[in-house]
């Protein structure tokens, strides 16, 4: 089983629209979550942060769930500049370099 | 935030040169990595450094190195370039503390022939 496994998509969903995202990990130990964002040729960027308790950020909302191994990010009312390819990451131990890439879930927002 | 910064963003190289990619980072943090990322196989660690003159392999190692001798800078090697080595490569810092959130620079588009 991979350690970080998100679907790649694409979801191509229109303007307005509410899409969400899962990726699995399978580290029971992993300790902290992110979500990041990058666009087309571009470095990724730190979208949000994953708490125990799920957090909401405008119209992104990052939630986990220890219990089934999986974190989700969901984006409400979707704008044209979401589209992006979406980065889960899972940090499994106290070494920040201990950290783990999903794929990455493709998205594009069509008008 | 952490400002990373990659001198070489496009490069072409020939087959068997000596490759350096430079990256530099403007807070006065420890650790830093390099990355290669390839369509379909997503972001892949080479190496890490912790701190000066420190440098631990990861997942793909081979054909390359690291040097790290100053704290802000740390530069990728690849000492006999590769067409499997066409690749864009990020390098990235930490934050600092626990080294929670990881800022990449902008990447550096090697192109071998």
């Amino acid at each position: 089983r991979k350690e970080v496994e998100q679907d790649p998509g694409p979801f191509n969903v229109p303007e307005g629209a509410t899409v969400a995202f899962n990726c699995t990990y399978s580290n029971s130990a992993s300790q902290s979550f992110f979500w990041y964002r990058q666009d087309c040729r571009k470095e990724p960027k730190l979208l949000m942060s994953v708490y125990s308790s799920g957090n909401e950020d405008g119209r992104f909302t990052a939630q986990l769930n220890r219990a089934s191994q999986y974190i989700s990010l969901l984006i409400r009312d979707s704008k044209l500049s979401d589209s992006a390819t979406y980065l889960c990451v899972v940090k499994s131990g106290a070494g920040s370099y201990q950290l783990t890439f999903g794929k990455g879930t493709k998205l594009s927002v069509i008008p | 935030d952490v400002k990373v910064t990659q001198s070489s963003r496009y490069l072409v190289k020939r087959t068997g040169e000596k490759v350096f990619l430079e990256c530099v980072q403007d807070m006065d943090h420890e650790n830093m990595f390099w990355y290669r990322q390839d369509p379909g196989l997503g972001l892949r660690l080479i190496y890490f450094s912790y701190d000066v003159k420190m440098k631990e392999k990861g997942d793909i190692p081979e054909g390359y190195s690291v040097s790290r001798e100053k704290k802000e800078r740390f530069s990728l090697i690849l000492e006999s370039a590769s067409t499997n080595q066409t690749s864009m490569y990020l390098c990235a810092g930490t934050d600092g503390g626990s080294g929670n959130t990881i800022y990449f620079g902008e990447g550096s588009w090697l192109t071998v022939v």
